[in-house]
């Protein structure tokens, strides 16, 4: 939606292994958010960013999750150590003209062996 | 936090029929949006409705902010409606805080 784009679509790695997930949002717009989605727990923020600065990143689960935003554009979002539960599918939106309104790009599913 | 309730879980309709999807939130908000989420898992921005009402062909939405709640209509429900409905909710530009969702399935 509204030219977000993610990749990778599909990442399987094995339990252990460090994995960056990234995001193109639409060129101009200055907010940024990941969220996740996985069957127990639904639909989760876990952090947005204004800019390159992130004023929240309450949604974190654990200090092996972190993103990082450069030049207000492209943001990647790394797992440090990947356990299973951390199997997910991994949405990130941009704002959009309503300033708002958040557009989701198609998401990267992560599969943690 | 923000709580978000959505009601019903589930709804199964034969082709044609009119549904009322509902959206309880525990707090005043600023940002309220629907989703439709189809079988390939991409969230479709259906409307942006913090209040009032607003239509789109079949589709229309109305939010009560005083209230606390937010409908979303179908009418004359077509297969290709079928897959998950999100309403979620936040104060502004940050975080939404996403209902756990209705499932429609619309039957032939």
């Amino acid at each position: 939606g509204a030219g977000v784009s993610q990749s990778p679509s599909n990442k399987v790695t094995e339990k252990g292994k460090d994995v960056e997930l990234r995001c193109d949002p639409i060129s101009g717009h200055t907010a940024l958010y990941w969220y996740r989605q996985s069957l127990g727990q639904g639909l989760e923020f876990l952090i947005y960013f204004q800019g390159n600065s992130a004023p929240d990143k309450s949604g974190l689960p654990s200090d092996r999750f972190s993103a990082e935003r450069t030049g207000g554009s492209v943001s990647t979002l790394t797992i440090q150590r990947t356990q299973q539960e951390d199997s997910a599918v991994y949405l990130c939106a941009g704002d959009g003209t309503s300033v708002n309104e958040q557009f989701f790009g198609p998401g990267t599913r992560l599969t943690v062996l | 936090g923000i709580q978000v309730e959505q009601s019903p879980p589930d709804l199964i309709l034969q082709e044609g029929a009119n549904s009322t999807l509902r959206c309880n939130f525990s707090d005043s908000v600023n940002n309220l949006q629907w989703f439709h989420q189809n079988p390939w898992g991409q969230l479709i921005n259906l409307f942006y409705i913090p209040s009032g009402t607003k239509q789109n062909g079949r589709l229309s939405a109305t939010t009560v902010a005083t209230e606390r709640y937010s409908l979303l209509y179908i009418s004359s429900s077509q297969t290709t409606d079928s897959g998950v409905y999100f309403c979620a909710v936040g104060p502004g530009a940050q975080k939404l805080v996403f209902g756990q969702g209705t499932r429609l399935t619309i039957n032939p």
